[in-house]
C-alpha cells in the first residue's frame, strides 16, 4: 500500500518568514495530493491540492510543488502569520480523496 | 462549518458500554469515511462507504461496527472497547470514487472518545 513520509514533524518560524513542509510517497499510482490544515479542536480542512498532471499550484501565500519522478511534493507558505499556526498534513491518493494515506503531520508555530 | 456534522463532540464510556457515533453530511456526496486520530497514528483510515456500500475495512477490530443507512448518514457503533481505543474519531465525505472525479474530502470536527 501507499506510504507517506512527512518532514519536519515540528517547525517554528518568525512571522513574515517562509515555511516549507516536505512529503514523499511510495505508490507511483497516486495521482492526487491534498494538503490539510488542522486547528485545535477542529477536523482537518483542505488548504490546497495538486493533481499529477500539474507540477506546481499557487493560491495566494500558499503553493505546492510536485515531482512525480522523485515521488515528492512540498508545501510552501510565504509571509507567515500567527494564524497559520496549526498542524499540517500531506496526503496521497491513487483515486479517491477520502481514501488518502496521510503523513504524520507537521506542527507549525509562527512566532509574532 | 464544513457541511459534515458529528455528534457527540465528546464521549466517555466504560469498557462494557455500547455507544454510537453519528455523522451527517449535507453536501450531496456519495462517499463517507471513518478515520481514527491518535497520538500514535495521526490519521488512520478505518472504513470507506461508497454509495452506502462498505468498500473498505482497514483491519479494524470487530468492536467497531459501521453502518451507513443512506448517503447522508454514517454511524460507528462501539462495544466492549479498550482504553487504547481512546482517540479522536473523524468522519469525512467526498464526491466521486475514482478517475477524474476526485474531489476534496470534507471532515467533521470529530468525536473525542475516552474509554475508561
Amino acid at each position: 500500500g501507499e506510504n507517506v513520509e512527512q518532514h519536519p514533524s515540528t517547525l517554528s518560524v518568525q512571522e513574515g518568514d517562509s515555511a516549507v513542509i516536505k512529503c514523499t510517497y511510495s505508490d507511483s499510482a497516486s495521482n492526487y495530493f491534498p494538503w490539510y490544515k488542522q486547528e485545535l479542536g477542529k477536523g482537518p480542512q483542505l488548504i490546497i491540492d495538486i493533481r499529477s498532471n500539474v507540477g506546481e499550484k499557487k493560491d495566494q501565500r500558499i503553493a505546492v510543488t510536485l515531482n512525480k519522478t522523485a515521488k515528492h511534493f512540498s508545501l510552501h507558505i510565504t509571509e507567515t502569520q500567527p494564524e497559520d499556526s496549526a498542524v499540517y498534513f500531506c496526503a496521497a491518493s491513487p483515486s479517491n480523496a477520502g481514501k488518502s494515506t496521510f503523513g504524520d503531520g507537521t506542527t507549525l508555530t509562527v512566532k509574532p | 462549518e464544513t457541511g459534515v456534522t458529528q455528534t457527540p463532540r465528546h464521549l466517555v464510556m466504560g469498557m462494557t458500554n455500547k455507544k454510537s457515533l453519528k455523522c451527517e453530511q449535507h453536501l450531496g456526496h456519495n462517499a463517507m469515511y471513518w478515520y481514527k486520530q491518535s497520538a500514535k497514528k495521526p490519521l488512520e483510515l478505518m472504513f470507506v462507504y461508497s454509495l452506502e456500500e462498505r468498500v473498505e475495512n482497514n483491519s479494524v477490530p470487530s468492536r467497531f461496527s459501521p453502518e451507513c443507512p443512506n448517503s447522508s448518514h454514517l454511524f460507528l457503533h462501539l462495544h466492549t472497547l479498550q482504553p487504547e481505543d481512546s482517540a479522536l474519531y473523524l468522519c469525512a465525505s467526498s464526491q466521486g470514487t475514482g478517475g477524474d472525479l476526485i474531489s476534496e474530502a470534507f471532515f467533521g470536527q470529530g468525536t473525542r472518545l475516552t474509554v475508561v
